[in-house]
């Protein structure tokens, strides 16, 4: 079975431009998870989709980030236009639902710098 | 407000001795409790996790964690460290009523000497 996979597994950007994070979640995960690292940080939560649908984004920073679900399979996060505090890795984590009895599997996470 | 802390940015040991990553945590209600480790260039990897029952929890790769409520602590322990244990050690919490959503400590990262 394949794992969580994320694409690019790096970006660097100027600031100012856009950038946009792909995440492919286990298949017949309905739930998908991003998170955030920023250096050196606790790890982050942004946003929480259930299917195609988003049942928590408390943890957005704002908006100039939009996450999408189209179909209820694979995710992009795009931020626009990226800033430096946005540096930082990116990671999808995916659920078979959302009891704690279901672990959530992590990608390898996109590292993304903004010079 | 849910958090996750680890008190030590880093923590050394002699491979064969004994090791302990510490966490403690404040959550509303009961808290489901997991540790992930980071090995370089790779995802989270789920080592372990507290959900209900015995307070001592066993996992992946030999390692096994302790609840104590009373201290609000869910400490990662090994008996025996070794070598290829060395990597970034993630603690996280979340509440029973909260949907999915982990709240992460900043992170331990062990280093493992022969």
């Amino acid at each position: 079975e394949a794992g969580v996979t994320q694409f690019p597994s790096h970006s660097v950007i100027e600031k100012g431009q856009t950038v946009t994070l792909r995440c492919d979640p286990i298949s017949g995960h309905d739930n998908l998870y991003w998170y955030r690292r920023v250096m050196g940080k606790e790890i982050k939560f942004l946003l929480h989709f259930v299917k195609e649908s988003k049942q928590d984004e408390s943890g957005m920073p704002n908006n100039r980030f939009l996450a999408e679900r189209t179909g209820g399979t694979y995710s992009t996060l795009k931020v626009q236009p990226a800033e430096l505090e946005d540096s930082g890795v990116y990671f999808c984590a995916s659920s078979l639902g959302t009891s704690a009895t279901y672990e959530q599997y992590f990608g390898p996470g996109t590292r993304l710098t903004v010079t | 407000a849910q958090s996750v802390a680890q008190p030590e940015d880093q923590v050394n040991v002699a491979e064969g001795n004994p090791l302990t990553v510490k966490c403690t945590y404040s959550v509303s209600g009961n808290p489901y409790l997991f540790w992930y480790v980071q090995y370089p260039n790779r995802g989270l990897q789920f080592l372990l996790k507290y959900i209900t029952g015995d307070n001592l929890v066993k996992g992946s790769y030999g390692f096994e964690a302790e609840f104590n409520k009373s201290q609000t602590s869910f400490h990662l322990k090994k008996p025996s460290a070794l070598v290829s244990d060395s990597a970034l050690y993630f603690c996280a919490v979340r509440g029973a009523w909260q949907g999915g959503k982990l709240i992460f400590g900043q992170g331990t990262e062990l280093s493992v000497k022969p």
